[in-house]
């Protein structure tokens, strides 16, 4: 049974880079099925779709955050990761990582709350 | 403002039917991009409940189906159960907007 676990840091400075790792266990990152993606979700809103990655590496971002994401995947450790750079406290939210097969989301990970503030 | 439109809130007492509605446009539902729906529980991560308009996962009830016409999909629940009062969410991708997009959410009450 497929796993995903997010960590990092649960609280970043206004202006400074996001940084989460997902780790998978129970499946390997490397299966030419899935796409393995974020999404967040802001404390008592929504979810919004972030981007996503490939095995190979081959990316998809959202654009309204395109200039900001950066999503990378190490096979080796069987993780991938993201970044988010120069947050707001707009950036304050829950943050999944996802298994994604063709146009949806059929694993996810529990989520890691990054709150932005001074 | 989400691309896919969903009602606030829905409510129902036990064993009752109730539905959500989600409207897209031309260039997500209406463009034939299949939609989808995921329950969220109070306090955990959001779990897929129907993919592909109307297809249900392994270990979903047969009380949860889906439908689609037109820009619009719909989620319908019957038989509801206490266990069913969650926030429910759908899904789909835009074209236009080139992004994977979800619905506001609908959070539904078993009264």
């Amino acid at each position: 049974q497929l796993q995903l676990q997010e960590s990092g840091p649960g609280l970043v400075k206004p202006s400074e880079t996001l940084s989460l790792t997902c780790t998978a266990s129970g499946g390997s990152i490397s299966s030419s099925t899935y796409y393995w993606a974020y999404i967040r979700q802001p404390p008592g809103k929504g979810l919004e779709w972030i981007g996503n990655i490939y095995y190979t590496g081959s990316t998809f971002y959202n654009p309204s955050l395109k200039s900001r994401v950066t999503i990378s995947v190490d096979t080796s450790k069987n993780q991938f990761s993201l970044k988010l750079t120069s947050v707001t406290a707009a950036d304050t939210a829950v943050y999944f990582c996802v298994r994604q097969i063709s146009g949806y989301f059929n694993y996810w990970g529990q989520g890691a709350l990054v709150t932005v503030s001074s | 403002q989400s691309v896919l439109t969903q009602p606030p809130s829905v409510s129902g007492a036990p064993g009752q039917r109730v539905t959500i509605s989600c409207t897209g446009s031309s260039s997500n539902i209406g463009a034939g991009y299949d939609a989808h729906w995921y329950q969220q529980l109070p306090g955990t991560a959001p779990k897929l409940l129907i993919y592909s308009d109307n297809k249900r996962p392994s270990g979903v009830p047969d009380r949860f189906s889906g439908s689609k016409s037109g820009t619009s999909v719909s989620l319908a629940i019957t038989g509801l159960q206490a266990e069913d009062e969650a926030d429910y969410y759908c899904q789909s991708y835009d074209s236009s907007l080139t992004a994977w997009v979800f619905g506001g959410g609908t959070k539904v009450t078993v009264l």
